[in-house]
């Protein structure tokens, strides 16, 4: 059974900073990680996906990798600014259903 | 492009009442479509999945059921409601055909149960 796992589970920090969200997942047989976006009260926002045979994909100030063989993946943000505040959530695919992480909780101070 | 909708936005039930939740797609057609819950200090939890009209695969026993009437109309149903049914439910679709493809969210119902 796939778990994720996402560490910090809170982060604050200051404008301007670049910062790493990380998530670790036990099974390594999955066809995609996605990362979200929530908004307090809100529906998910997807920011990046990367399929199993892609090691990084990248959104404007968002990069995020993959390594299937260590089981992690890493969300990126350079810059950052207090718009980026919200909780970001990871879900590994393994076919017709997402295993979610239980989120970091992001603050940026301005 | 596509578009997601669910309602109602809120939804303040008494035990024991039924529930009806829908959500609709637009914009595309042949959706895999996905009910989750999110609940207090337990995560996103995928309750049920469909690949096509009429054809519901649940992932966890509970006391609730999901139908698909039409291509991009999917429904979750209680008949009796307990305290720990309350949650945010969110509707999510993507495109069909293969198992890897990007899931889109919409905004959630937040239902409380009393």
């Amino acid at each position: 059974k796939q778990e994720v796992t996402q560490i910090p589970a809170a982060l604050s920090v200051p404008e301007g900073e670049n910062l790493v969200l990380n998530c670790s997942f036990t099974d390594s047989a999955i066809y995609n990680l996605q990362w979200f976006r929530q908004d307090p009260g809100k529906g998910l926002t997807s920011l990046l996906l990367i399929q199993s045979s892609q090691r990084e994909q990248t959104s404007g100030r968002l990069n995020a990798s993959l390594d299937k063989s260590s089981g992690r993946s890493t969300l990126y943000i350079a810059a950052s600014q207090p718009g980026d505040s919200a909780t970001y959530l990871c879900a590994g695919n393994a076919g017709n259903m997402l295993t979610f992480g239980g989120g970091t909780r992001l603050m940026v101070k301005p | 492009s596509q578009t997601i909708h669910q309602w109602p936005a809120t939804l303040v039930q008494p035990v024991g009442s039924p529930l009806s939740l829908e959500c609709t797609v637009e914009g595309t057609s042949n959706p895999n479509l996905y009910w989750y819950r999110q609940a207090a200090g337990r995560g996103l939890q995928l309750l049920f999945y469909s690949v096509g009209i009429g054809q519901i695969s649940s992932e966890v026993p509970q006391n609730l059921s999901a139908s698909r009437p039409q291509d991009r109309q999917f429904i979750l149903s209680s008949k009796k409601l307990l305290l720990s049914d309350s949650g945010f439910y969110l509707c999510a679709w993507s495109p069909g055909l293969a198992n890897y493809n990007e899931q889109f969210f919409g905004p959630g119902t937040r239902l409380t149960v009393l």
